[in-house]
């Protein structure tokens, strides 16, 4: 089944304790991109990458780390987490030009006390 | 600066009815992609709709519809005869490929209410 694979999908932890959410998709999909949802702003672009060993800066990366050293996987590094990172994360993939329909993980939902 | 503008944070519907929900943007560009989002209560991210901007004809999807007005830079959706089901956030997101940027800029969402 084709799939984008987010863990965990709840987490609560405290300030300054890195973590990291894990992304996975089976499509050999080139493009993934992380987003965070938070009410009355829609969703946000935080990273994405066009391709292994290749991203960039959406929107909203300050905080936030990325890595893509394998196709499949994209992990989304919170180096020292604040109270302002709480928030709904999405993991999405799709072919490359990203202009197809994006494949959507289930979610992170982040709190950060 | 690119950017989608949702102008109803909620809308409600009855069964069977009809409702439209409004989406423009604003861009610079002249090939670019238009995307529905439905995001029911289960929080998963569904596409309903994509239309391509070099094409003038409106994208549909069964009960889903388009009108596209590109030179107004609206791109608003139709739900014909509403179903229960249809409720969710809908969020109107914009796609501009080009050689040094692949960002997706998405709307604030539309609260959609399906009411029996």
């Amino acid at each position: 089944e084709a799939q984008v694979t987010q863990n965990p999908r709840y987490l609560i932890t405290v300030t300054g304790k890195k973590l990291t959410v894990t992304c996975s998709q089976n499509m050999n999909h080139e493009y993934m991109s992380w987003y965070r949802q938070d009410p009355g702003l829609g969703l946000r672009q935080i990273y994405y990458s066009m391709n292994v060993e290749v991203t960039d800066k959406g929107d909203v990366p300050e905080g936030y780390k990325v890595s893509r050293k394998e196709k499949r996987n994209f992990p989304l590094i919170l180096e020292s987490p604040s109270p302002n990172q709480t928030s709904l994360y999405f993991c999405a993939s799709s072919p490359y030009p990203p202009d197809q329909p994006q494949h959507f993980g289930d979610g992170t939902r982040l709190s950060i006390l | 600066a690119q950017t989608v503008t949702q102008s109803q944070p909620e809308m409600s519907v009855q069964e069977a009815e009809t409702v439209t929900l409004s989406c423009t943007y604003d861009t610079s560009e002249n090939n670019y992609y238009l995307f529905w989002y439905k995001q029911p209560p289960s929080r998963q991210m569904i596409l309903v709709i994509r239309q391509e901007a070099y094409k003038q004809q409106n994208a549909t999807e069964n009960r889903f519809s388009v009108n596209f007005q590109k030179a107004a830079k609206s791109f608003s959706l139709k739900i014909s005869d509403s179903q229960l089901g249809d409720t969710a956030m809908y969020f109107c997101a914009f796609m501009n490929h080009h050689y040094n940027t692949d960002k997706l800029i998405f709307g604030t969402g539309t609260r959609l209410q399906v009411f029996p």
